[in-house]
């Protein structure tokens, strides 16, 4: 069975500009959530997908948003880059319908200068 | 606001070893998640604990739940260089996939 994937899986970007992240669950799972890991703030949840819903959002801007698409496919967004983006940003899969396991993805490092 | 709290956040420990990281949080839940982070890697599923009293084990390393005290614990029992990582605990009280992550315990196994 395929993991999950993410791309692209480095990107550089300068401040003001926008970045789309895509991230495909392993099949089956139809809820994504995305996460951001940074030294500083370690891992922190930005939010969740289920059946093309978003259920869970966490404590981000409104620069940071996502969608996810009747395949379960997600792709994130962030626009008006910051140099504070700069992060791995991870996404993990799982069934969403009972509490288990979320299964992450290599994750996309991203730099903004 | 639920906060997960992790220590110690290094540990340094010799080959064969024994030693214990912790993992406290601060609402009530029975969901608790041990994940492996190698340096530059993704996050690996090590165990997923839903009750209280719930104990896994995987070789060297064993989890355990006490909902009731908010404590989860991960064992280490006879280390080895390969365990060298950084472990986190996450906790999940939405049942809705919203993991909150612990800070991580960077482990080193010395030789």
């Amino acid at each position: 069975k395929a993991g999950v994937t993410q791309t692209p899986r480095y990107l550089i970007k300068t401040r003001g500009q926008q970045v789309t992240l895509s991230c495909s669950p392993i099949s089956g799972h139809r809820s994504v959530s995305w996460y951001q890991q940074t030294p500083g703030q370690g891992l922190q949840f930005l939010f969740e997908y289920f059946s093309e819903t978003q259920r869970n959002k966490g404590n981000f801007p409104g620069r940071f948003s996502g969608r996810q698409f009747s395949n379960s496919r997600s792709e994130m967004n962030v626009s008006t880059l910051e140099l504070g983006d700069s992060a791995l940003y991870l996404c993990a899969s799982s069934h969403g319908t009972a509490p288990g396991t979320q299964y992450f993805g290599p994750g996309t490092r991203l730099l903004v200068l | 606001e639920l906060k997960v709290e992790q220590n110690p956040l290094f540990l340094s420990m010799q080959e064969g070893k024994n030693y214990t990281i912790y993992c406290n949080y601060s609402t009530t839940s029975d969901r608790l998640y041990w994940y492996r982070q190698d340096p530059g890697k993704s996050l690996e599923s090590l165990f997923v604990l839903l009750s209280n009293g719930a104990v896994k084990q995987e070789g060297r390393l064993m989890a355990s739940l006490d909902t009731k005290a908010r404590l989860s614990t991960l064992h280490i029992t006879a280390a080895v260089h390969d365990l060298s990582a950084t472990y986190f605990c996450a906790v999940d009280i939405t049942a809705a996939s919203k993991l909150t992550f612990g800070t991580g315990t960077r482990l080193q196994v010395t030789l």
